[in-house]
């Protein structure tokens, strides 16, 4: 799986936009990126991925740059409850052999402040 | 909620000691996924299994193993747990074996070892 690169902690207003940076320059042409997050000791909750054009739900969007080198998590109007650490992970599409799993690095400690 | 159940939730026990964690998937989901957390080392994936077969193995001790069963349930079971083994184990599951499905994942079970 591809490295990525992420700056350990961020702050942002509650109610601006989050924009979390990832770098990822050494991805491949199948490699997909995946955001998640964790608040506290839960479990990581998925929220959302792309392969190379941008994505949008209910929780965020992802902006993925043309060369796929890096991406943006756009959370649109963060609250107190976005606080969390924001993981980006890039993963090759998977064969039986490699299995299907997540390698998660260090991710961003996103603190949104009143 | 995620979908995803794990019990218990919380287990204290002495060093030595044998311990089995279990875990239900989403419904519908095939595979499922074992991660260790702990303060030092991140979130580790430990094995994948789909459909009741062992498909990928990543940082597990000999002194760890898991299965699943034809119910699709998981457990994992830690033996001659040491102070060590103290960390949070997350179960995840996907509808498919491989490919780029996302996980979703439990709330986890906090061991600590005495």
């Amino acid at each position: 799986d591809a490295k990525t690169t992420q700056p350990p902690s961020m702050d942002c207003a509650e109610g601006r936009a989050a924009n979390l940076p990832c770098n990822h320059s050494t991805i491949s042409g199948n490699e997909y990126v995946y955001w998640y997050r964790q608040i506290h000791s839960q479990g990581p909750q998925y929220i959302i991925h792309g392969l190379k054009n941008n994505e949008t739900n209910e929780m965020a969007s992802l902006i993925i740059t043309e060369d796929r080198k890096s991406s943006t998590l756009i959370l649109p109007h963060a609250t107190l409850r976005d606080t969390a650490v924001y993981y980006c992970i890039v993963r090759f599409g998977v064969s039986w052999g490699t299995g299907n799993q997540f390698y998660f690095g260090t991710g961003t400690s996103l603190t949104v402040i009143p | 909620d995620s979908g995803v159940t794990q019990t218990p939730k919380h287990l204290i026990t002495a060093t030595g000691q044998r311990v089995t964690l279990r875990c239900s998937p989403r419904s519908g989901d095939l595979s499922v996924y074992w991660y260790q957390q702990s303060l030092d080392q991140g979130l580790q994936f430990l094995i994948q299994y789909y459909n009741g077969e062992e498909r990928a193995k990543g940082n597990i001790l000999e002194r760890f193993s898991a299965q699943q069963f034809p119910d699709l349930h998981s457990e994992l079971n830690l033996s001659s747990l040491e102070l060590g083994d103290s960390a949070l184990y997350f179960c995840a599951s996907s509808v498919g074996g491989v490919g780029n499905y996302e996980q979703y994942f439990g709330p986890g079970t906090r061991l600590t070892v005495t």
